[in-house]
Parts: structure tokens; C-alpha cells; sequence
């Protein structure tokens, strides 16, 4: 069965620095991979996903993740981060042909001044 | 223009009660689901219904009912509440399968005394 495993529970960056949020697929075929967002008390908000194609794909709020087939990984970056970034932050794959999607457990960004 | 509505944003009732939450998207999707999502933000898949046909359902105790009345509404009934039902409960669509994001409500806060 398909896993998702984003092995950082929390992470704290400066605003203003660089960011990245791994995330590991488990899955014998290409998944279709997502990025979500949840702010507090908010309902999950679609960053980006990859399909096929370029392995580096741009999202919305100037976030980008790359596929890395290798080493079966999709991580999520940002050059710059601004406060309101922080959140709650999930991968999720889908698979083809299939109405289920899993969910990581989440990465929980805070942003220092 | 809400895609994705639920009612109640919150839902504050008493063990052994029996209560219900609704869900309706406008999106034109034909797939919806439940999520429940814990203290820990850890999200659970709990049923998944394509053109009102449940094809996903997961190790969720009896007392949890959907019942989709059509394409465009996904409820959820549950019975006999008991204090481990506290959670945010996330109701979601999508159009088609595996390669289409989900989108998702703003959440029901279930709080049980």
C-alpha cells in the first residue's frame, strides 16, 4: 500500500530564510504528489502537485517541490519566508485510477521574527 | 462562493448524543469524502463516495454513517457519541480520480462533554 512520511513533525525558520519540507512516497508506480497548506482553523489549500513532466514544479505563494524519482522523494521549498507562512503543511499522493489519497502526518511550520 | 461548505463549523454536544454534519460542494465534482483529523493535525481518510456509490470505507466503528443524497452532498451521521470522537471533521471533493487535488471544507469542530 501507498505511504506518505514527512519526518519532520515541526520546524522553525527565521522570516526571511530559505525553507524546505521533506516528504517520502512509498508506492511501486509514479504517484500523483500534492502539497497542502492548513492555517489555523482553516481547511487544507492546494500549494501544488506533480503529475508527469518537469520534476520541478511552481505552486501558488511562491512555493516549489521537486520530484526526485531516486529517492522517491517530493520536497517542498520556499527561497523566502514571510510570517504568514506558518502553518501546517501536508504531502498527500494520489494514484491513478483510484479515489483514495494519503495524507503525511504533517510538518509544522513556525516563523521567528 | 464557498466550493466546499459544511455545517456545522462547530459542534458541542454531549456523550451518547446522536448529531450529524453536512456537506455539500458546488464544484460539480463526483467524488467526496470524510477526513478526521486529530489533536496531532494527523489527517484519517474515513469514506470516500463516487456518484453516490461508497467506495471507500475505512476501519470506522458502525456508529459513523454517510449517506450521500446526491452527487453534490456527502453527510455524515454519528451515533452514540463518545469523547474520542473529538476532532475536526473535513469533508472534501475532487473531480475524477488519482490525478485531481482534493478540495476541501473549512472543518467541523466536534467537541463531546
Amino acid at each position: 500500500a501507498q505511504s506518505v512520511t514527512q519526518p519532520d513533525i515541526h520546524i522553525t525558520v527565521s522570516e526571511g530564510a530559505s525553507l524546505e519540507l521533506r516528504c517520502n512516497y512509498s508506492y511501486g508506480a509514479t504517484p500523483y504528489l500534492f502539497w497542502y497548506v492548513q492555517s489555523p482553523g482553516q481547511g487544507l489549500q492546494l500549494l501544488l502537485k506533480y503529475f508527469s513532466g518537469d520534476t520541478l514544479v511552481q505552486g501558488i505563494k511562491g512555493f516549489e517541490a521537486e520530484f526526485k524519482r531516486s529517492q522517491s522523494s517530493f520536497n517542498l521549498r520556499k527561497p523566502s519566508v514571510h510570517w504568514s507562512d506558518a502553518a501546517e503543511y501536508f504531502c498527500a499522493v494520489g494514484l491513478y485510477n483510484n479515489n483514495d489519497m494519503r495524507f503525511g502526518a504533517g510538518t509544522r511550520l513556525t516563523v521567528k521574527p | 462562493d464557498t466550493a466546499v461548505s459544511q455545517t456545522p463549523k462547530y459542534l458541542v454536544t454531549q456523550m451518547g448524543n446522536d448529531k450529524s454534519i453536512k456537506c455539500e460542494q458546488n464544484l460539480g465534482h463526483d467524488t467526496m469524502y470524510w477526513y478526521k483529523q486529530d489533536s496531532k493535525k494527523f489527517l484519517k481518510i474515513m469514506f470516500s463516495y463516487n456518484n453516490k456509490e461508497l467506495i471507500i470505507n475505512e476501519t470506522v466503528p458502525n456508529r459513523f454513517s454517510p449517506k450521500s443524497p446526491d452527487k453534490a452532498h456527502l453527510n455524515l451521521h454519528i451515533n452514540s457519541l463518545e469523547l474520542g470522537d473529538s476532532a475536526v471533521y473535513f469533508c472534501a471533493s475532487r473531480r475524477g480520480q488519482g490525478n485531481q487535488p482534493q478540495h476541501f471544507g473549512d472543518g467541523t469542530r466536534l467537541s463531546i462533554l
